[in-house]
């Protein structure tokens, strides 16, 4: 069955440390991945997604087929990162299946 | 551009109460979903419409019902509510257009006492 791990409930790091948000999945296809953020009050929203290979706020996350990861990393966090983090695989037709979350803290 | 737009965003409810969640995107997107967000759980599907007029079972769709109304409008039905399901329902859309990125609504929190 497809599943998301985040093994991680809770990280807290010091401002300007560096940042790993750990995904791991179980897919028998081939998968596509993205990571999700909630701000404080604010909706979920899609931080990033493995087909763009793209940066999105100082954030990179590189798919491991091998390691069936897709760790989210940031070399320097700020404190405005604070936010509950969602990895999630597509299972096709457009639906998503998530993780638990990962809410991120960081101290000044 | 409001999105996905969900109401209401609070209610309580007594067990065994009836109450419909609505939704409604702007965005002309296809397929829209229902999720509940439980601490420790992540989000879990509840029910989604690939399209207008087909809707499909979740991970998580027992004591809910839907109905997508019209290409807009996709409600989520308790129709006797359990305290099991105190939760945050989140709307949610997409679309081929879009990418398939899943554009969410601001979540709905809903007790059952």
């Amino acid at each position: 069955a497809q599943r998301v791990t985040q093994p991680e409930k809770l990280l807290s790091v010091f401002k300007g440390a560096p940042v790993e948000l750990k995904c791991n999945y179980s897919y028998s296809g081939s998968p596509e991945l993205f990571w999700y953020v909630q701000y404080s009050r604010q909706r979920l929203q899609l931080l990033l997604r493995h087909i763009s290979r793209e940066s999105i706020k100082g954030f990179t996350a590189d798919l491991n087929k091998g390691e069936t990861s897709f760790h989210l990393k940031k070399p320097f966090a700020q404190e405005e990162d604070s936010a509950m983090y969602y990895c999630a695989l597509s299972q096709g037709a457009q639906k998503l299946v998530f993780g638990q979350g990962t809410r991120l803290t960081i101290n000044p | 551009n409001a999105g996905v737009t969900q109401t209401p965003k609070f209610q309580v409810l007594k067990t065994g109460q009836s109450m419909t969640l609505q939704c409604a995107q702007d965005m002309n997107h296809n397929s829209m979903y229902w999720y509940r967000q439980d601490p420790g759980m992540g989000l879990r599907l509840i029910y989604y419409s690939a399209s207008e007029g087909t809707t499909d079972k979740g991970e998580v769709p027992n004591g809910y019902n839907v109905s997508r109304l019209n290409k807009r409008e996709f409600s989520l039905r308790l129709e006797s509510a359990a305290p099991s399901q105190t939760s945050v329902y989140f709307c949610a859309s997409s679309d081929l257009a879009s990418g398939n990125t899943i554009y969410f609504g601001e979540g709905s929190w809903l007790t059952v006492v």
